[in-house]
């Protein structure tokens, strides 16, 4: 069975303060790790996908990497605009269904 | 272009009675995928179409949910004989297609809260 697991749970960060979120994962033939930013009463909306370990992308201040068995989004000089949950999922296998972190809750001060 | 759109945008319903969640997906995404979303739980699959035929639903909780798709396009998602452990957020997703690589796009999702 797929699982994912997200840390910390919840980041305060002040403007300015770069750091990284860790998504933990086990899946039989990983098709694709994929990160969504959900805000509060909306849905999760698309960043990211990684299909294979050492790949990269970047997404304004949003850096995410994949290795065998965890990947980090990176997030540098963040501005409170990027308040939100961050969700990590791992499609594996044969299926199409994505399996999904509980996500990390990220607040910036000003 | 628009996204994936769902109605209604809450519900309240009493235990016991049914309800239908509506989801249409992106015009042209032939994939349609069921979610749901707990007080402090991951999103939790429920099921999944390819056109109007749904080959995975391992996820789906009880035979109290059902749920198809007409058309190709709009799905319904009704859960009979409501329980309080079915309040949740219900999220609906499309794809272009079922490669394993593609890309879920979520809608905005319907909270439904069974008193």
């Amino acid at each position: 069975e797929d699982q994912v697991t997200q840390s910390p749970e919840a980041l305060r960060l002040q403007e300015g303060e770069s750091s990284s979120l860790n998504c933990s994962y086990t899946v039989s033939g990983l098709r694709g790790l994929f990160w969504y930013r959900q805000d509060p009463g909306k849905g999760p909306e698309f960043l990211f996908t990684l299909y294979s370990a050492g790949e990269e992308k970047e997404k304004e201040r949003l850096k995410a990497t994949l290795t065998k068995k965890e990947s980090f989004l990176h997030i540098t000089a963040p501005k409170p605009e990027d308040s939100a949950t961050y969700l990590c999922a791992v499609g594996g296998g044969s299926n199409y269904k994505l399996t999904f972190g509980k996500g990390t809750l990220l607040t910036v001060n000003p | 272009g628009a996204g994936v759109s769902q109605s209604p945008s809450n519900k309240v319903t009493e235990k016991g009675k049914d309800v239908e969640l509506r989801c249409d997906p992106i015009s042209g995404h032939t994939a349609l995928y069921w979610y749901r979303q707990s007080l402090g739980q991951g999103l939790e699959f429920l099921i999944y179409f390819q056109g109007n035929s749904a080959p995975d639903k391992s996820g789906l909780p009880s035979d109290r949910f059902s749920a198809e798709r007409t058309g190709g396009s709009v799905s319904t998602l009704t859960i009979q004989r409501t329980q309080q452990e079915d309040s949740a957020v219900y999220l609906c997703a499309s794809s272009l297609e079922t490669g394993v690589r593609d890309t879920q796009y979520f809608g905005p999702g319907t909270r439904l809260t069974v008193l």
